[in-house]
């Protein structure tokens, strides 16, 4: 299974709402990613969790919440968004680096996020 | 800061020609790799080449990597109209065990039948 898939693939939200976004990958590997896209623009890196531990933050507001309750699960949890939030946001995962070679990774097809 | 730019932002060309997309980058590499993003949809992983190679095949894609002037070329060869896409290049600038891709501004390609 070479696949990554996340759920919802669409999302309207309010301001006021929370909601979350779930990534689940079953290839084993140990490092998952976090990306946010807007429309003609490359993606950008939120968040990197490495072995189930948050290692990078791009600082990122704190209206988005990641978390990574197994090695093969990952949420990004959402509060109080605004509607500059609104987005794709992508899952990848890959194996960690190790030993200075590095690895591809592998993306979800995203989830599109609009912001009322 | 985008490490990586690309040109050009977007190209034309027909079904069976070739098509050149070329990525410079700023700091010092363990790789580039190039992906390819069909419209609204997630990146599919094309090719890496490390920092140590200077060109790699596969299929129809041909990378280059000139690290002397920061720069990678991507070219397909004989262009099919399921070509058609976005390809963005990325540099890895992580530490240690931590990945941190960093994508160029992507090139949009366009292949007419």
């Amino acid at each position: 299974d070479t696949e990554v898939t996340q759920t919802p693939k669409h999302l309207v939200m309010g301001m006021t709402n929370k909601k979350s976004l779930k990534c689940e990958q079953h290839m084993g590997h140990r490092a998952m990613y976090w990306y946010k896209q807007k429309a003609k623009k490359p993606p950008e890196l939120m968040f990197v969790y490495s072995y189930e531990k948050l290692s990078i933050n791009e600082s990122v507001p704190s209206r988005f919440s990641p978390e990574c309750p197994n090695s093969s699960l990952l949420n990004l949890h959402l509060h109080a968004l605004q509607p500059e939030d609104s987005a794709l946001y992508l899952c990848a995962s890959s194996q960690p680096r190790s030993r200075g070679l590095n690895n591809e990774q592998f993306f979800g097809p995203g989830t599109r996020l609009t912001v009322l | 800061s985008q490490q990586g730019e690309e040109d050009p932002q977007a190209l034309s060309i027909q079904e069976g020609e070739n098509a050149t997309m070329n990525c410079s980058y700023k700091t010092s590499i363990n790789n580039l790799q190039w992906y390819r993003q069909n419209s609204g949809r997630g990146l599919v992983h094309l090719i890496l080449i490390r920092s140590n190679e200077r060109e790699k095949h596969s299929g129809r894609l041909r990378v280059t990597l000139d690290t002397s002037k920061k720069s990678s070329s991507l070219l397909i060869t004989a262009s099919r109209a399921a070509d058609t896409a976005s390809y963005f290049c990325a540099t890895d600038a992580g530490i240690q065990g931590a990945q941190k891709l960093v994508f160029g501004q992507g090139t949009r390609l366009t292949i007419n039948p």
